[in-house]
């Protein structure tokens, strides 16, 4: 297996632009995460998919974020309109089932908002 | 979830063992202890997880306190692929809510 898949790897785009992030899940897994890393905040949980339905979206940080999982080997999380502050690496992670162990990252996409 | 408190970063001789501690004061009775590590421009990878017995895998070790306060992950032979951040971080297993909160972590660097 190619494990969990992520593209494109790095964005840069201007403030104002649409920005969508892509994730192919390991096949199999039954859960999608979307992790937001920064150098102020670390790693934090954006939203998470139980077979393709949102469960938590708690942290999502605003209304310009939004997350979908339209069949059990896509999602995409879309930034619009984008910030400078939403410059950070976005990763995606799978898991077969609720074991926090087993859950398995993309090499993550690194965005730039200018 | 229970707050970790961990170490900014960390230094570690090539071949010797690396321990690193983590302080989780507020723990209770059900939440686990996990280790996760980031390898520069990499995702997260899952290490070893406990609750209170001590537990050993193929990567590494987890000493768990008698009173739960407190944890050492311990790479007993440091190579220099090691170098990562690594992330403690304490919750309950298998939730409604599958999901990590990573703090800032410790980074180790393991020196030739």
């Amino acid at each position: 297996d190619a494990g969990v898949i992520q593209s494109p790897r790095h964005e840069v785009t201007e403030m104002g632009q649409e920005v969508t992030l892509r994730c192919k899940p390991i096949s199999g897994h039954d859960y999608l995460f979307w992790y937001r890393q920064t150098m102020m905040r670390g790693l934090e949980l954006l939203i998470y998919f139980n077979n393709n339905v949102p469960i938590d979206d708690s942290g999502m940080p605003e209304d310009r974020f939004s997350a979908k999982m339209p069949n059990a080997s896509f999602s995409t999380l879309k930034i619009q309109p984008s910030e400078p502050r939403d410059s950070a690496v976005y990763f995606c992670a799978s898991s077969l089932n609720r074991g926090v162990e087993t859950q398995y990252f993309g090499p993550g996409t690194r965005l730039l908002v200018l | 979830d229970a707050k970790t408190t961990q170490p900014t970063s960390m230094d570690c001789a090539e071949g010797r063992a690396a321990n690193l501690p983590c302080n989780h004061s507020t723990i209770s009775g059900n939440e686990y202890v996990y280790w996760y590590r980031q390898i520069h421009s990499q995702g997260p990878q899952y290490i070893i997880h406990g609750l209170k017995n001590n537990e050993t895998n193929e990567m590494a070790s987890l000493i768990i306190t008698e009173d739960r306060k407190s944890s050492t992950l311990i790479l007993p032979h440091a190579t220099l692929r090691d170098t990562a951040v690594y992330y403690c971080i304490v919750r309950v297993f298998q939730t409604g809510a599958n999901n990590l909160f990573f703090g800032t972590g410790t980074r180790l660097t393991v020196i030739p």
